[in-house]
């Protein structure tokens, strides 16, 4: 089974419209779950980490994601996108059952219509 | 601080040739990580180390190899490369482990094989 699974590589907003993206996990102990950006032609940066702590987890730039057991994902939102949100992101999982090891999604782009 | 520092930034190899990624941190971190990208793929774990003198596999090591003689620098050896190895490489670094901490990551490669 996929460990962690992106819906969607592609999407595509308007710019101050919301920008939802979809990250379901895969593990059957408490996760780690992180949300990493992707400007063109360079590394990954952390937007922001579920540590276990509160649910619902606020990052840089105005995003934050909700930690929801019962559904297994952490989807990522933020409530009114902006040009500079272009770019692709990934979810990522860590946990004792991957061992050492963070298991990075396929990655979803993200383009903001002006 | 410089963060993750990867060199070179472009590589152009033909098929059977041998070469190096650089890879160095000097954050003190004990943990990094070798990643290929690829489309579609997301970002997948090649070879990591949790401290000097350790390496593990990742889930595609197979034509890579590693070492970690210190703290800071962690290359990545291709040993005959092959078009399949065409890809983008990351190098990351995380004080700890992935479970909890973030990752840095740096600038990435772009190696061609031909």
């Amino acid at each position: 089974a996929q460990s962690v699974t992106q819906l969607g590589s592609h999407v595509s907003v308007s710019e101050g419209a919301l920008v939802l993206l979809r990250c379901n996990y895969s593990s059957s102990v408490p996760p780690y779950l992180f949300w990493y950006v992707q400007y063109p032609n360079q590394g990954l940066q952390l937007l922001l980490k579920y540590t276990s702590a509160a649910t619902l987890v606020k990052g840089i730039n105005g995003f934050e994601a909700e930690f929801k057991k019962s559904e297994t994902s952490f989807h990522l939102t933020k409530p009114s996108a902006h040009m500079s949100d272009a770019a692709e992101y990934f979810c990522a999982v860590s946990s004792v059952e991957y061992g050492n090891k963070l298991v990075f999604g396929a990655g979803t782009i993200l383009r903001v219509k002006s | 601080n410089a963060g993750v520092t990867q060199t070179p930034k472009f590589q152009v190899l033909k098929t059977g040739q041998s070469m190096t990624l650089q890879c160095a941190q000097d954050m003190n971190h004990e943990y990094m990580s070798w990643y290929r990208q690829d489309p579609g793929m997301g970002l997948r774990l090649i070879h990591y180390s949790v401290g000097a003198g350790i390496t593990d596999q990742g889930e595609v090591p197979n034509g890579y190899n590693v070492s970690r003689s210190t703290t800071e620098d962690f290359p990545l050896r291709l040993l005959s490369a092959a078009p399949s190895q065409t890809s983008v490489y990351f190098c990351a670094s995380s004080l700890s482990g992935p479970m909890n901490t973030e990752a840095f990551f740096g600038q990435g490669t772009r190696l061609t094989v031909v």
